[in-house]
């Protein structure tokens, strides 16, 4: 397994701000991805982040909203841009370890006025 | 695309019984079907999972069946504790790492 951790773990930004979240993992990860989970809900994959080239994003999900860094095979960001109170929700990473098995940061719960 | 349905999407189950949650996927490709927990406010762990050259497999309190004619896996917890208590969610994936999640089931573990 792997151990992941995000940050920042909570915020609460203005409509039309953007923020960025930082996900690092304790070793080199083949894959990581950025989901959304709205309360209640379950999880929606916003992109894959690849390491050394652009995110593949899922339909519905945008780069110029939701920009996605990946420099190395530990560290990847997700900004979320001109931020709605649509956009409140909890954002996780994840990171692929092994053969398809996937470990879960403990998420960034975002509340947008 | 892929689709997984996930059944049922609560259940209250006495201490000590057993619970079963079941998934139905769509695309016959799907080799690989992980299991989450999610408790309150924390991260999905994974608890269980199971690939499609295998139909079960267990893991103390908790196993995982699957049926690929019929194209759906169900997770069964037995002697259910309150710390079993959580949302679980079902997942399939097509051998890559891009996984499509079930709508979760809370599940209640009444002492």
């Amino acid at each position: 397994s792997a151990v992941i951790s995000q940050k920042p773990s909570r915020d609460i930004c203005q409509r039309g701000t953007s923020l960025t979240i930082q996900c690092q993992v304790d070793s080199q990860v083949t894959m990581m991805f950025w989901y959304r989970q709205q309360p209640g809900q379950s999880l929606t994959l916003i992109a894959t982040a690849n390491q050394g080239s652009e995110a593949t994003y899922e339909s519905g999900f945008v780069i110029d909203k939701f920009p996605i860094s990946r420099p190395n095979l530990t560290f990847s960001t997700l900004t979320v841009s001109n931020m709605s109170p649509e956009d409140s929700s909890i954002y996780l990473c994840s990171a692929g370890t092994g053969a398809y098995e996937q470990y879960f940061g403990p998420g960034t719960r975002l509340t947008v006025t | 695309g892929e689709n997984v349905e996930q059944h049922p999407s609560t259940l209250s189950v006495q201490e000590g019984d057993s619970a079963v949650i079941k998934c139905t996927y769509s695309d016959s490709a799907s080799n690989y079907f992980p299991w989450y927990k999610q408790e309150l406010g924390k991260r999905p762990q994974l608890i269980i999972d199971i690939r499609s050259n295998v139909g079960e497999k267990k893991d103390q309190r908790i196993a995982v069946t699957l049926n690929k004619t019929a194209k759906h896996f169900s997770l069964h917890i037995t002697e259910t504790q309150p710390e079993d208590s959580a949302v679980y969610f079902c997942a399939a994936s097509m051998g890559t790492y891009k996984y499509i999640f079930g709508t979760g089931t809370r599940l209640k573990v009444l002492a």
